[in-house]
């Protein structure tokens, strides 16, 4: 069975400081993978999306960065954070854009 | 781009009621899915709806497609506390060919 993993569970980052959360996912190929913020109120915000290795669409111009080394791992990364960045990011996989999404545990991101 | 409003935004009622809550489009959606998410954790899939007027049953909770594809209903029968939650409605956008997220209702069974 597919399975999904994100981490860390909780991180507190200064602001200005790097930031790098990472997704991996077990039991499929080539999935379409997702970061997702979500704030109190406002719903799941796309992030980034890949279909594939080295294939980020970027939804909303940020500080954020996204990257997939490999097949089933997707990072998210910001070189300064900024007190704006606090929330809760999850990560998502699917077999295709049209198809039901699968979510990680989810990161809560506390900028200080 | 289509847009997914659901209501009620909030919802508190005492174990053992029923209770709806809707989501709504002016768009035709192909397909409606509903997660159920718990705090500090990812939106689990419940259901998926495909067809106009479906309606498909988990246990306790009915979930129903409208006729013309732009509105779902959940329909929970004696509310449990392990029915809190935020539920969240998510439809594929046919122009973009993605998955789009209303912003859920935040249930909450009183014990």
């Amino acid at each position: 069975s597919q399975t999904i993993h994100q981490w860390p569970a909780t991180l507190v980052q200064p602001v200005g400081s790097p930031l790098s959360l990472e997704c991996t996912v077990e039991g499929t190929s080539n999935p379409n993978l997702y970061w997702y913020r979500q704030a109190a109120g406002r719903g799941l915000q796309l992030l980034f999306y890949s279909v594939g290795i080295g294939q980020i669409s970027s939804e909303v111009p940020q500080n954020l960065s996204a990257s997939r080394p490999q097949d089933r791992q997707f990072i998210l990364s910001s070189k300064k954070l900024l007190l704006s960045d606090s929330g809760f990011y999850l990560c998502a996989w699917g077999t295709a854009s049209n198809q039901p999404q699968h979510f990680g545990d989810g990161t809560r991101l506390s900028i200080l | 781009t289509q847009l997914l409003e659901q209501s009620p935004q909030f919802l508190s009622i005492q174990e053992g009621e029923n209770l709806t809550v809707y989501c709504n489009s002016s768009s035709v959606f192909s397909s409606l899915q509903w997660y159920r998410q718990e705090p500090g954790e990812g939106p689990v899939l419940l259901v998926t709806v495909v067809t106009g007027g479906e309606v498909k049953k988990l246990k306790r909770l009915t979930f129903q497609f409208g006729d013309a594809r732009k509105d779902s209903s959940l329909h929970i029968t004696a509310a449990q506390p392990g029915d809190t939650g935020l539920y969240l409605c998510a439809g594929l956008d046919r122009g973009d060919d993605k998955i789009i997220f209303g912003k859920g209702t935040r249930l909450h069974i009183l014990p």
